[in-house]
């Protein structure tokens, strides 16, 4: 079936840049979107990308889509403190279900 | 507006009774759906539902949860009787069906804690 993969955990200094990287398997996924979840508190909207886009970029982040490989990155710049959360990769096909990735844990050290 | 509101934010109960969980979707969406997010699981989709019907229930564990939708602006999620293992975060969103991207909004979740 459909999968979204994630590695679990990210660990950077202040000031450097984040990259959180993730795989899908459903080539037909149209949009691929990166949520942060902090502690105790539901998922929030980061950005999203189309599949037709190579590179979305957004403030501090920037996104990166391999559709060949299926491979998604979300880059964080001057990665701060407050960046610490955990992110998901989603991925959407044609219908409105999505498709969540495991989550990876970035920490951020001062 | 507010975004999703989910009531409670914390509930406490012993094995066996049941529970009810809340939700207000964003004015105006017309899809809302229901997660179970847990350490073992990851994020799991419940079932979703569109104008207020259930589109796909698939994810729904077993017959003791149940979930309806009895107009655009609430719907509950019911456990019935609930079991230790029902312990989760229990979140809702909403999104809006037209346009392309359909983005998903969150509400903050209730804690279950099952007892």
């Amino acid at each position: 079936g459909e999968d979204v993969e994630q590695s679990l955990f990210l660990s950077v200094r202040e000031g450097d840049s984040s990259v959180i990287n993730c795989t899908y398997t459903d080539s037909s996924s149209t949009y691929l979107y990166w949520y942060k979840q902090e502690p105790g508190a539901g998922l929030q909207l980061l950005t999203y990308i189309f599949s037709n886009m190579d590179m979305k970029q957004d403030q501090r982040l920037t996104v990166l889509l391999n559709k060949k490989d299926k491979h998604l990155s979300l880059r964080i710049a001057d990665t701060q403190t407050g960046d610490s959360a955990i992110y998901f990769c989603a991925a959407r096909g044609g219908t409105y279900k999505y498709i969540f990735g495991t989550g990876t844990r970035l920490k951020v050290l001062a | 507006d507010a975004g999703v509101i989910q009531s409670p934010r914390h509930e406490v109960t012993e094995m066996g009774q049941e529970v009810t969980l809340r939700c207000k979707p964003i004015s105006g969406h017309d899809y809302l759906f229901w997660y179970r997010q847990t350490m073992m699981r990851g994020l799991e989709l419940l079932i979703y539902f569109n104008n207020n019907v259930p589109i796909d229930d698939s994810g729904m564990p077993e017959d003791r949860f149940s979930a309806k939708m009895p107009n655009a602006s609430f719907s509950t999620l019911k456990i019935q009787p609930s079991e230790p293992r029902d312990s989760a975060v229990y979140f809702c969103a909403s999104s809006l069906g037209q346009g392309e991207t359909h983005e998903q909004y969150f509400g903050p979740g209730t804690r279950l804690t099952v007892t």
